[in-house]
């Protein structure tokens, strides 16, 4: 399995503030994709978003956007605004096929 | 909507006991999954099934197997329960096509004894 690290077990922030988590992963491939994914307290793991190692540009998904740094094999998440509704759960996964690899994960808590 | 389907949310077997946990999805996907969530370890895969009767093994496959008879199904078994097994296991479901986004039920809590 690839490795994937997530650094920062637990992160606090106060609602409409930025928050960034930290992901960085090990693989030999030039072609994979990476994700985050969001679990909250319901625990219904949910897709928050998606980038491709191939694409240079960045992806957001309205609050949320990431800083890909393919040669540092860093896929860091930016949760711009906090919102209550932001906290649970947040894996960052790696994949160069069918399967994914996840990280720890870091809990988020946004405090009001 | 994906829907991933687990039959079970909350479960309470005793140590021997053969588990059954049951996943069914309803859109067409050719691959399906078997995780175990831990705290401080994040998923590990178990198992996935890129088409009916097929298996591969994941990260941590001792002690369970699978069995995947139609496409829409993938079910994950324990012949003997140990108590190292309770754990939070998710079902999950994506197209055939590598880097494609997968999706996930909502996960059954499975407490040996």
């Amino acid at each position: 399995a690839q490795t994937v690290t997530q650094s920062q077990p637990e992160m606090s922030v106060q609602e409409a503030e930025t928050v960034t988590l930290s992901c960085t992963y090990d693989t030999s491939e030039n072609n994979y994709y990476l994700f985050w994914y969001k679990q909250p307290p319901s625990r219904q793991m949910i897709l928050v978003i998606r980038q491709e190692a191939y694409k240079q540009q960045n992806a957001t998904e309205n609050r949320f956007s990431v800083n890909f740094q393919k040669a540092a094999k860093s896929f860091s998440l930016k949760i711009s605004d906090s919102q209550l509704g932001d906290t649970a759960m947040y894996f960052c996964a790696f994949s160069n096929d069918y399967k994914l690899s996840f990280g720890a994960g870091t809990t988020v808590t946004v405090r009001a | 909507d994906v829907k991933v389907t687990q039959s079970s949310r909350y479960l309470v077997k005793r140590t021997g006991e053969k588990v059954f946990l049951e996943c069914v999805q309803d859109m067409d996907h050719e691959n399906m999954f078997w995780y175990r969530q831990d705290p401080g370890l994040g998923l590990r895969l178990i198992y996935f099934s890129y088409d009916v009767k097929m298996k591969e093994k994941g990260d941590i496959p001792e002690g369970y197997s699978v069995s995947r008879e139609k496409k829409e199904r993938f079910s994950l078994i324990l012949e003997s329960a140990s108590t190292n097994q309770t754990s939070m296991y998710l079902c999950a479901s994506s197209p055939g096509q590598s880097g494609n986004t997968i999706y996930f039920g909502e996960g059954s809590w499975l407490t040996v004894v």
